[in-house]
């Protein structure tokens, strides 16, 4: 069966520090990956989506990057937090079958608190 | 562009009531997919239901129950006698048929039922 993870469940950070959320999927080939954002009380946000290796698509400008270093890895970086970053973010997949997209399934979440 | 509009923002309901989610999507694809999402207290999101666009057969599923209607681009989720176990922020996402499409989420409705 298919997992994914997500590491680590909280974060507290500096302003100014960098970050690393990482994500893997387990089961899976080839899966598209997802980045979300969720703003305390908000909904979600797509930060950046990839179809496979080396591929990222960013859906908004901002200093958060992402990398696919291998087909089921999916890293969320940034060099210098802001403020703004904190929040909770969500990683995800799906597989394209056929007809379109299956259902997206997401990692338990980061809560990141920048201080 | 594709935009999905939950234009209630929280519900609150007594526990053994019945209580519909709105969900209102906009999209210019011929093809495309609803879900329903919980997301409990805990953060995780789980997916309840996936949708195909030439499928408007309604679907019911224990207590829950979708109604699909393509003349009116709505996708409501109801929920049958209500427990406290349902509150939670439910999210309708749409995606469209190409590969790699990515999730548009509604900005969630915060259903709180009330013992």
């Amino acid at each position: 069966s298919q997992t994914i993870h997500q590491w680590p469940a909280t974060l507290v950070q500096p302003v100014g520090s960098p970050l690393s959320l990482e994500c893997t999927v387990e089961g899976t080939s080839n899966p598209n990956l997802y980045w979300y954002r969720q703003a305390a009380g908000r909904g979600l946000q797509l930060l950046f989506y990839s179809v496979g290796i080396g591929q990222i698509s960013s859906e908004v400008p901002q200093n958060l990057s992402a990398s696919r270093p291998q087909d089921r890895q999916f890293i969320l970086s940034s060099k210098k937090l802001l403020l703004s970053d904190s929040g909770f973010y969500l990683c995800a997949w799906s597989v394209h079958r056929g007809r379109g997209n299956t259902e997206a399934f997401f990692g338990q979440g980061t809560r990141l608190t920048v201080v | 562009a594709q935009k999905v509009t939950q234009a209630q923002t929280e519900i609150s309901v007594v526990e053994k009531e019945d209580v519909t989610l709105d969900c209102v999507y906009e999209t210019r694809d011929t093809t495309y997919y609803l879900f329903w999402y919980k997301q409990p207290p805990s953060g995780e999101l789980v997916f309840l239901i996936r949708r195909n666009s030439f499928d408007e057969q309604n679907e019911i599923s224990g207590r829950y129950s979708w109604n699909f209607q393509k003349s009116t681009s709505s996708f409501n989720f109801t929920i049958t006698a209500s427990q406290v176990v349902d509150s939670a922020v439910y999210f309708c996402a749409l995606s469209g048929d190409n590969y790699g499409q990515n999730f548009v989420f509604g900005p969630g409705t915060r259903l709180s039922v009330l013992p």
